[in-house]
């Protein structure tokens, strides 16, 4: 199983601030990663995929990058519909896991 | 517009088998993925399985073949069956449709709570 880790675990940002969300793979995942953000009490929604395509609707402010084993998930300038928890996951090989998700909080 | 639905027991005792339905509203489950995700309360994200509805079917190997993935399309329904649960089994369960591995719809989950 691919182990996906995110760091950090949860921060502390102001609207306004360019913020940059790091998952790092246990083996390579190629370009097979996917964001997702989840706000409270909702399912997921799908930000992100092939590392960094936008989903349909997602804005601009989001981008992806990376390769193999380490990714960045940034946001140029935050608005407050952005503090919400972000997943990555993986779709290289089964079972597909996720990270354990990274918290932005209004500082 | 395609909806998910999930329904379940709700409450349950350790050792007894749950079973959970997705009910696919707006479009055909056939020729798509579709996947159970669960969620402990306060945690992060677990895949339990998946089905393509031409059969393929397949579960997480963490949950040691406990979980079956099933659908009935003249239904449009997707079914999730995990035995012996345990507390570790209390999660909001999800439903879910994806395609090339990320997932683009959701269902609005339902919280399954395991306790004696």
């Amino acid at each position: 199983e691919i182990v996906m880790t995110q760091s950090p675990a949860t921060l502390s940002v102001s609207p306004g601030d360019r913020v940059t969300l790091s998952c790092r793979a246990s083996q390579s995942v190629s370009s097979d990663l996917a964001w997702y953000q989840q706000k409270g009490g909702q399912a997921p929604s799908l930000l992100m995929y092939d590392v960094s395509t936008r989903a349909a609707g997602v804005p601009a402010r989001f981008s992806g990058g990376g390769s193999g084993t380490d990714f960045t998930l940034t946001i140029s300038s935050l608005q407050s519909e952005d503090f919400a928890v972000y997943y990555c996951q993986h779709y290289k090989t089964w079972p597909y896991t996720f990270g354990q998700g990274t918290k932005l909080e209004i500082k | 517009q395609v909806q998910l639905q999930e329904s379940g027991p709700g409450l349950m005792k350790p050792s007894e088998t749950l079973s959970l339905n997705c009910t696919v509203s707006g479009a055909p489950i056939n020729n798509f993925y579709w996947s159970w995700i669960r969620q402990p309360p306060g945690k992060g994200l677990e895949w339990v399985g998946y089905i393509y509805t031409g059969g393929r079917a397949n579960s997480n190997p963490s949950l040691k073949g406990r979980a079956t993935i099933s659908a009935d399309a003249s239904k449009r329904q997707i079914y999730l069956r995990l035995t012996s649960v345990t507390a570790a089994d209390t999660a909001v369960y999800y439903c879910a449709r994806f395609w090339s591995g990320r997932i683009s719809l959701w269902g609005r989950g339902t919280l399954v709570s395991v306790s004696s």
